[in-house]
């Protein structure tokens, strides 16, 4: 089993249409998480980091459940520019150092 | 604010030769990171340097990967020999000290080996 795990896609959408990823981890330890953008042959770029509380911004909001560890991002209202691939990222800790894992992405293509 | 270099930005090798791949991170940021991504995949870390030291290096490959951060700043990855399962494209970025601050990735150098 992968240490972090995301929904395989690739997931097609009109424009306008509410689409949500989710993404498992399976160290419990985990001390942080964020959700990566990155455009075909482009670099990652932070989407957004998840707190324990839920966040928003603006038509994005991520979400992380501890007790099953999942987190997870809500696009509302897509838009064609909202077409990428989104990276989960989940850091763990030990006691020498935390390592960044990423997940394999989840496509989306949204649609006119 | 520049972001993080990379050079060279493509590479074509053939098996079992060398190759070489340079970072400048962000100015004054400590953490630096090498990550492997492979067609369909996600980033894969490599290796983790904070200031010039080695946080994390349990992916690498060490039999053929090296790579070194001297003085807290650049940093180069090498592969000697290249196989070609090694084509992919390389990563770096850096993040200001601590796994929660964000990570910026430069434009990373694609491989190929034939």
């Amino acid at each position: 089993r992968k240490e972090v795990e995301q929904d395989p896609g690739p997931f097609n959408v009109p424009e306008g249409a509410t689409v949500a990823f989710n993404c498992t981890y399976s160290n419990s330890a985990s001390q942080s998480f964020f959700w990566y953008r990155q455009d075909c042959r482009k670099e990652p770029k932070l989407l957004m980091s998840v707190y324990s509380s839920g966040n928003e911004d603006g038509r994005f909001t991520a979400q992380l459940n501890r007790a099953s560890q999942y987190i997870s991002l809500l696009i509302r209202d897509s838009k064609l520019s909202d077409s990428a691939t989104y990276l989960c990222v989940v850091n763990e800790r030990d006691t020498n150092a935390g390592k960044s894992t990423f997940g394999d992405g989840t496509t989306l293509t949204v649609k006119p | 604010e520049a972001g993080v270099a990379q050079s060279p930005r493509y590479k074509i090798i053939e098996k079992r030769q060398s190759v070489a791949f340079w970072c400048n991170p962000i100015s004054g940021h400590a953490t630096l990171y090498w990550y492997q991504q492979i067609l369909g995949q996600g980033p894969k870390l490599l290796i983790q340097f904070q200031n010039n030291g080695v946080v994390d290096d349990s992916q690498l490959p060490k039999d053929r990967f090296s790579a070194e951060r001297l003085k807290g700043v650049d940093s180069t990855l090498k592969i000697q020999p290249a196989k070609l399962e090694d084509s992919a494209v390389y990563l770096c970025a850096s993040s200001l000290n601590r796994l929660t601050d964000t990570q910026y990735f430069g434009p990373g150098t694609r491989l190929t080996v034939l």
